[in-house]
């Protein structure tokens, strides 16, 4: 079973268009983490939820606006994409603040 | 703010051949450290950690000590393989910080050569 799932995995769109990416853990994690990786494959946080709740919000555009149903699930719903938006998204999860994150295998997102 | 600096790459090793990988952080306070692996079309995972000074992470073959002085986590490896070709990434976490913010580098792409 894969720990922390995401879909879809390939994602090819056009500008201005509407599109979600979802993410699933079935660690029984409290925390769950959206991450951006750019062409050059530098990594940077964008959203972290606890048990629902919104912990961390990067400086992040609000055309991007993450949702979490229940503790296990986290998605990422992104309004009017860019071209600037076209990177790697991980999705990632932890039992706590401190402990080892666990990712997913990651959505290419390539807007044309 | 926080901030992780990584040796740029690629590096390219010949198998059994030595590897280091530097890394220096800036941060307030006593972050934990950690190197996660990225092997081609997956997700990073976690190689070690260590969380105070003078800890030594270790796992598969890789070493890293915290060194609060020089404020670096080398990571590096006796005798790499093929199967060690990934990016790593150097990171840190603040100490009690709301979440797990992780800050990375900049990531080092390696490539082993038969």
């Amino acid at each position: 079973d894969t720990a922390v799932s995401q879909t879809p995995k390939y994602l090819v769109t056009q500008m201005g268009n509407d599109k979600s990416i979802k993410c699933e853990q079935n660690l029984g994690h409290d925390t769950m983490y959206w991450y951006k990786q750019d062409s050059k494959k530098f990594l940077k946080i964008m959203f972290s939820y606890n048990n629902k709740e919104l912990i961390i919000n990067e400086t992040v555009p609000n055309r991007f606006s993450p949702k979490s149903p229940d503790k296990a699930h986290l998605n990422l719903h992104i309004n009017s994409l860019e071209l600037g938006d076209s990177a790697v998204y991980f999705c990632a999860s932890s039992q706590d603040s401190r402990e080892k994150l666990f990712f997913g295998s990651g959505t290419q997102l390539s807007v044309l | 703010g926080n901030s992780v600096t990584q040796m740029e790459g690629p590096v390219t090793l010949s198998e059994e051949a030595f590897l280091t990988i530097n890394c220096t952080y800036t941060a307030t306070g006593y972050p934990s450290l950690f190197w996660y692996v990225q092997y081609p079309g997956e997700g990073l995972q976690l190689l070690l950690k260590a969380t105070k000074a003078d800890d030594k992470g270790s796992n598969k073959g890789f070493e890293a000590t915290y060194r609060k002085e020089t404020t670096s986590f080398h990571l590096e490896k006796g005798s790499v393989q093929v199967s060690d070709s990934a990016v790593y990434f150097c990171a840190l976490s603040p100490f009690k910080a709301a979440g797990n913010k992780l800050t990375f580098g900049g990531g080092t792409r390696v490539l082993v050569k038969p």
